[in-house]
């Protein structure tokens, strides 16, 4: 069955550097997300992508966040200058069309110390 | 604005007894509703789905979710649980009809089983 694939699984930084997630939704997929999930919370919408650009985006996805698909199968989100506060677990996501449902990747735990 | 309610946080249910987990949603249309499931350490997987039709939707595993209108709910049952059915459980709730599915999760039901 199709994945989405997320690497690294687990990625630890220091405050103020720069992270990069990497994600490889499924090849036929159209659609693209960001989520994320603080520890103990519920899952947050962050972005989605469409057609090489910004469908939409929550408020927490600020300036400090980019996201891009560099080459037709990776879909990357950037975090320019990591806070304490960005430390989750983060959910790439992708679906074929509008009422498929989404499917996810396995995430990446992000740890800021 | 698009919201939904687990209102259980923890629900604990001997194996091969029945479950059914709540969820209300509240939306301004008719909206389509998922189920997700997430085991420790593990990503979410869609149990089902419901857009439109039969208002008793059957997913994997064995679950199923009956959509009622009157009472903006959308719970998830099983008939008889399992040992791996151990698990945390999201409800979600998404627009209708555009182009851009933007869920919105419950705080999720975490399920424990036992013997």
């Amino acid at each position: 069955e199709p994945e989405v694939t997320q690497t690294p699984s687990h990625q630890v930084t220091q405050m103020g550097q720069e992270v990069i997630l990497r994600c490889v939704p499924i090849s036929n997929h159209l659609y693209f997300y960001w989520y994320r999930q603080i520890l103990g919370q519920k899952v947050e919408f962050l972005v989605s992508f469409y057609n090489n650009e910004i469908s939409e985006k929550s408020e927490i996805f600020d300036d400090q966040f980019s996201v891009e698909r560099p080459d037709g199968s990776n879909f990357t989100l950037k975090i320019r200058s990591t806070k304490l506060e960005d430390s989750a677990m983060y959910f790439c996501a992708s679906s074929i069309r509008q009422g498929s449902g989404y499917t996810f990747g396995s995430g990446t735990r992000l740890t800021v110390v | 604005a698009q919201s939904v309610t687990q209102p259980d946080i923890h629900i604990t249910v001997s194996e091969g007894a029945s479950l059914e987990l709540r969820c209300n949603y509240s939306y301004g249309a008719t909206p389509y509703l998922f189920w997700y499931v997430q085991s420790p350490g593990q990503g979410l997987q869609l149990l089902l789905k419901y857009f439109s039709g039969d208002t008793l939707v059957q997913g994997i595993k064995g679950f199923e979710a009956e959509f009622k209108r009157s009472q903006s709910s959308f719970n998830l049952r099983k008939p008889s649980v399992h040992w791996s059915d151990a698990a945390e459980y999201f409800c979600a709730v998404g627009p209708l009809g555009e182009g851009n599915e933007k869920l919105t999760f419950g705080t999720g039901t975490r399920l424990t089983i036992i013997p």
